[in-house]
């Protein structure tokens, strides 16, 4: 596609829920991001993959939170168990090489009621 | 924790040059300094790149001293549209052990009539 594309744009889930969230890179993109932005702050880095392996998981928060890339395009990013505070905009970004120009998606906005 | 520091907000008017200024004193031999932009309900866009002296593209300039410790991001004539959040990295191009983009707070920029 001609940019980073992520579904859903919004999401709306109950305390406790199984949320997976979408990235679909650019094309060619070997390496991927994911970031959360809560209102008012900057995005703080969950994961990077390099393939189909992450290559640095350290952001992730928690147990609940996982990232998949399989055949090292599409990527999920899945959380259980979802508490209110995992409210935020999730980001996707790619970029065919480490720390050139990051593409990022629009996000999804995930609101956990 | 940011290796970044610049200012939280900056006001302008349309028509005249904008000057964000960045503090990066702990920054290494081989990381490059990159600057994004971040339109309210939109992911960051990449602004330019560099690693010593002066880099212009169609958007912006970027300074950097001798001593590399700040730069300088430089928006010719803004606009109404660029309204928004600026942000300040720093990275290793070349690192191979990690990708991830770590933001600051960032600087909005509110640019009025």
């Amino acid at each position: 596609g001609a940019g980073v594309s992520q579904t859903p744009s919004n999401k709306v889930t109950e305390k406790g829920k199984y949320v997976e969230l979408r990235c679909d890179p650019i094309s060619g993109h070997t390496a991927l991001y994911w970031y959360r932005q809560s209102l008012g702050q900057g995005p703080e880095f969950l994961i990077y993959f390099q393939g189909t392996g992450a290559a640095d998981d350290s952001g992730l928060p928690n147990d609940r939170f996982f990232a998949v890339r399989p055949e090292g395009s599409v990527s999920t990013l899945k959380i259980q168990r979802t508490e209110r505070g995992d409210s935020a905009v999730y980001l996707c970004a790619s970029s065919s090489y480490l720390h050139t120009e990051a593409f990022f998606g629009q996000g999804t906005r995930l609101t956990v009621v | 924790l940011a290796k970044t520091t610049q200012p939280i907000s900056m006001d302008s008017y349309e028509g005249q040059e904008v000057n964000i200024t960045c503090s990066h004193n702990n920054i290494a031999t081989n990381d490059y300094i990159t600057w994004y932009q971040q339109f309210p309900s939109q992911g960051p866009r990449f602004i330019i790149q560099g690693y010593k002296t002066k880099v212009t593209n169609e958007v912006a300039s970027l300074f950097i001293p001798a001593d590399r410790k700040s730069s300088t991001l430089s928006l010719p004539r803004v606009s109404l549209s660029d309204t928004a959040v600026y942000y300040c990295l720093v990275g290793d191009p070349g690192s191979s052990n990690t990708g991830k983009l770590i933001f600051g707070q960032g600087t909005t920029l509110q640019v009025k009539p």
